[in-house]
């Protein structure tokens, strides 16, 4: 299988408990996307990279969210002390920029991480 | 702020019925807008749109983007129970790096046998 994968797949975790989140994406994409997705909404941005450069960051993600992309290869979602306002279905994307990222292919998502904390 | 709207938000039909989804946006820096649909899982890739005017086509399925009013559409002509899902409109760009996609709301479609 070449399409991003993502895992774990469902993660239910206790209120203030970590919790860490991996993807793998396409292996030759250079742009990683994490984003948040709630029931009855579309996904909401929180981070992306290009190769191993975090280039942007929402503003709704909070301290209590790192993501790290090391080698630019595959990248990892923390949330730390998680509340129940953190469950949601967490989503990552690939794409291949070229140039100076002017030119961007459309984003492959995978299957998600759902994560629910009680 | 960048801000992706989609109408409607639900829609109803039966089969072999056609359907216009509607997508606008306000978005610095504009690259693509581009055009998904969701089942149970993730969202799986439709089209891109980079140009105004240019129609493309997959199957049933046809859009197009209007880059001076800002808006797009997605068609769906004769419409099957497997059309069912949430289509999700996102517009690439925004800030300096290009990199974002802001998505819509996204419209949940019921095709009825």
């Amino acid at each position: 299988d070449t399409g991003v994968s993502q895992n774990p797949r469902h993660k239910i975790t206790k209120r203030g408990q970590n919790v860490t989140f991996r993807c793998d994406p396409i292996s030759e994409h250079n742009r990683l996307y994490w984003y948040r997705q709630t029931l009855g909404q579309g996904p909401e941005f929180l981070t992306y990279f290009q190769n191993e450069a975090q280039l942007e960051k929402s503003r709704l993600l909070s301290d209590r969210f790192s993501a790290e992309r090391p080698k630019g290869s595959f990248s990892t979602l923390e949330i730390q002390r998680t509340e129940q306002g953190d469950s949601a279905m967490y989503l990552c994307a690939s794409s291949l920029a070229l140039g100076s990222g002017l030119y961007n292919t459309e984003a492959f998502f995978g299957q998600g991480t759902r994560l629910t904390v009680v | 702020e960048d801000k992706v709207v989609q109408s409607p938000l639900s829609l109803v039909v039966h089969e072999g019925d056609t359907v216009t989804l509607n997508c606008s946006y306000e978005v610095t820096n504009f690259r693509s807008l581009l055009w998904y649909k969701q089942e149970k899982k993730a969202p799986t890739f439709l089209f891109m749109l980079t140009s105004s005017g240019i129609e493309k086509k997959s199957g049933r399925l046809s859009s197009i983007l209007d880059k001076k009013e800002l808006f797009s559409i997605l068609n769906i002509t004769a419409t099957q129970t497997g059309d069912s899902a949430i289509y999700l409109c996102a517009v690439g760009g925004g800030g300096t790096s290009y990199g974002k996609l802001t998505f819509g709301q996204g419209t949940i479609l019921t095709v009825h046998p």
